[in-house]
């Protein structure tokens, strides 16, 4: 079973650029993530998609970042405008939405971004 | 709100020594706990869960984690540490809503 695809691995940008993350769960898992990794931090939800809906975005700071998922399978990620503070891991992740309902979730290996 | 805190952002053992790592929840319901690790510019991959089917559960690579909730804890445990087992660890909650919440995270280091 392949495991949950991101790229890209690895983008420098300058302040003010765009940058956008792209993300395939494995296949079947409803429930898609994107998280944030600061540095030396755990990390922090950005948002939760079930199928193609929004179940919680209520930490995504929506006036410069942006997420969809339009055919309930991948999902992009976009930040526009970047801010040094964006400078962060983004992991991707999927879950089950299982009978037993003891899910847990499945990492990409993530996306570093650096802002300069 | 249901969230976990770890004590210790870092911690240092010899290898060969027991591994402890700390982590208490805080939670009004039954919860859904988790401990993962992340190796260097990796994912974070699953230790192992408790989902109140027993109290001690057995994960990968040797570790276990006991669920105790008069103390509201789910402390990772390992006998014997080995080299291979330097990395950051992280106990997360779920909640009934299918959301995982993510403690500080411990690093690890194993002492020759």
């Amino acid at each position: 079973e392949a495991g949950v695809a991101q790229s890209p691995r690895y983008k420098i940008i300058e302040k003010r650029q765009s940058v956008a993350f792209w993300c395939n769960p494995i296949s079947g898992h409803a429930t898609l993530y994107w998280y944030q990794q600061i540095l030396g931090q755990g990390p922090k939800l950005l948002i939760q998609f079930q199928n193609n809906g929004v179940v919680d975005d209520s930490q995504l700071p929506k006036d410069r970042f942006s997420a969809e998922r339009l055919k309930g399978v991948d999902s992009t990620l976009k930040i526009q405008p970047a801010k040094l503070e964006d400078s962060a891991v983004y992991l991707c992740a999927s879950s089950r939405r299982g009978q037993t309902n003891t899910g847990e979730l499945f990492f990409g290996e993530g996306s570093r971004l650096t802002v300069l | 709100a249901q969230s976990v805190t770890q004590l210790g952002s870092h911690v240092s053992v010899s290898e060969g020594a027991l591994v402890l790592l700390r982590c208490n929840y805080s939670s009004s319901v039954p919860p859904y706990l988790f401990w993962y690790v992340q190796y260097p510019n990796q994912g974070l991959q699953l230790l192992l869960k408790y989902t109140s089917a027993a109290t001690l559960v057995k994960g990968i690579n040797g570790f276990e984690a006991e669920f105790k909730k008069s103390e509201t804890s789910f402390h990772l445990t390992k006998p014997s540490a080995h080299m291979s087992d330097a990395a950051e660890y992280f106990c997360a909650v779920r909640n009934t809503g299918n959301q995982f919440y993510f403690g500080t995270g411990t690093s690890l280091t194993v002492i020759p």
